[in-house]
């Protein structure tokens, strides 16, 4: 069965800084990757997502991500953080033939002023 | 469309009672999701129906969890009887289409629910 793993729990960076979440997963074939921001309190907002063509994904709110195979890797980024991002990050991964869908642990992201 | 509509948004209930958690998925959408998040597991997905059938329950706790969809506008997640480390946020999420031709996951607000 497919797994995510994001390995950063917390993580704090100043406003105007770039950011990068790291994302990894297991899945022996290719697989369906998403990046959901969930505030509190709040659902999950999906951010983008990686079906298959173009590696660079681009989503809403300035973020973007990159599907890398060799390193079984799907990583956030963001060129400057606005102190609105401050959220909790999920990554999740789902196979090509069902909808069975698996979500990382989260990263949650403080912004400085 | 509204979204998925997920009610109620709070629930607070005493051990022994049975709960019922109540989804409305958007409108058109084929597949439905019920996950549990607590801080301790993160997002668990419980069960997901595909077509109103149910797919993979392997992700409910025990016998104590049932969840049914009577139609492709409605589905339920019931807790019976109700235990206080069954607190937790529930979510629901919907989706449309099948394999290549799918979107993503479309979730609602969760319920809140606390079992004292």
């Amino acid at each position: 069965a497919q797994s995510v793993t994001q390995p950063d729990i917390h993580i704090t960076v100043s406003e105007g800084a770039s950011l990068e979440l790291r994302c990894n997963y297991s899945y022996g074939a290719t697989p369906y990757l998403f990046w959901y921001v969930q505030s509190p309190g709040q659902g999950l907002q999906l951010l983008l997502k990686y079906f298959s063509g173009d590696t660079l994904v681009q989503g809403i709110k300035g973020f973007e991500a990159e599907f890398k195979r060799s390193q079984s890797s799907f990583n956030l980024r963001k060129p400057s953080v606005h102190w609105s991002d401050a959220a909790e990050y999920f990554c999740a991964v789902a196979p090509y033939n069902n909808n069975d869908m698996r979500f990382g642990a989260g990263t949650r992201l403080t912004v400085k002023p | 469309d509204a979204g998925v509509i997920q009610s109620p948004r709070h629930e607070v209930t005493e051990m022994g009672q049975e709960v019922t958690l109540r989804c409305k998925p958007i409108s058109g959408h084929n597949s439905l999701f019920w996950y549990r998040q607590t801080m301790m597991r993160g997002l668990e997905l419980l069960i997901y129906f595909n077509n109103n059938v149910p797919i993979d329950d392997s992700g409910m706790p025990e016998d104590r969890f049932s969840a049914k969809m009577p139609n492709a506008s409605f589905s339920t997640l019931k807790i019976q009887p109700s235990e206080p480390r069954d607190s937790a946020v529930y979510f629901c999420a919907s989706s449309f289409g099948t394999g290549g031709r799918r979107t993503e996951a479309f979730f609602g607000q969760g319920t809140r629910l606390t079992v004292v």
